[in-house]
């Protein structure tokens, strides 16, 4: 079972298209962080949100923690082929315990835009 | 370098030899873990180290696989017997302790990528 369910999971598209991604979760989280990777690179740290309701942009990224801490979004504006990538959504479970410092990953979002 | 360190970058080994995986991590990161990741897809949480504690372990798929650091700093991730389903990418990450406390944001190498014939 999938702690955190992202989707959708292919994502392709044409320049100046809008896009929405969404992680989501039964389980409350602290923290979520989205990530973006590229092939042959690691994951490289997007945004992070802590406050339920929180809204952080990006400049064409915006990024939304849902209410209750379960769910986030990511929406790209424009999207360019510079935005094709791999998109991980990442949570740090509340109430700490054995799992304090461990992030649990969404599946990713692979996305492809075409010139 | 500033950033995670991981080598090899690729590996290439036969079925049933061990394999060791090296992560040099940012300096002063007192946290560091390693996490697998298949083809396209999300990563799967193996061992996490915090400064001298305890490892958390939990997410180490056999007891094929071991992981220490050495020194509070240097990890070495350890598989024994390798089999096919061991081909993956392994990433290694660490963190600062405050940002360990607070959100859990982790930098990450370049990974090492893992096959096995």
């Amino acid at each position: 079972t999938q702690l955190l369910e992202q989707s959708p999971q292919f994502l392709s598209i044409q320049e100046g298209e809008n896009l929405t991604v969404y992680c989501n979760s039964s389980s409350v989280f602290s923290s979520l962080q989205w990530y973006r990777q590229e092939p042959g690179e690691g994951p490289v740290l997007l945004v992070t949100v802590v406050t339920g309701g929180e809204v952080k942009k990006l400049k064409r990224l915006t990024f939304q923690f849902g209410d209750a801490r379960k769910d986030s979004s990511l929406h790209i504006t424009a999207a360019q082929p510079g935005d094709t990538g791999l998109y991980l959504c990442a949570g740090k479970l509340d109430g700490g315990g054995t799992s304090y410092g461990k992030l649990t990953f969404g599946q990713g979002t692979i996305l492809t835009v075409h010139p | 370098g500033a950033g995670v360190s991981q080598s090899p970058s690729n590996k290439v080994t036969e079925k049933g030899k061990d394999v060791e995986l090296r992560c040099d991590p940012i300096s002063g990161h007192t946290a560091l873990y390693w996490y697998r990741q298949s083809l396209g897809q999300g990563l799967e949480f193996l061992i996490y180290f915090q400064g001298n504690s305890a490892p958390d372990k939990s997410g180490l798929p056999s007891d094929r696989f071991s992981a220490e650091r050495t020194g509070g700093s240097v990890s070495t991730l350890t598989i024994q017997r390798t089999q096919q389903e061991d081909s993956a990418v392994y990433l290694c990450a660490s963190s600062p302790r405050r940002r360990v406390l607070n959100t859990g944001e982790l930098f990450f190498g370049e990974g090492s990528r893992l096959t096995v014939l």
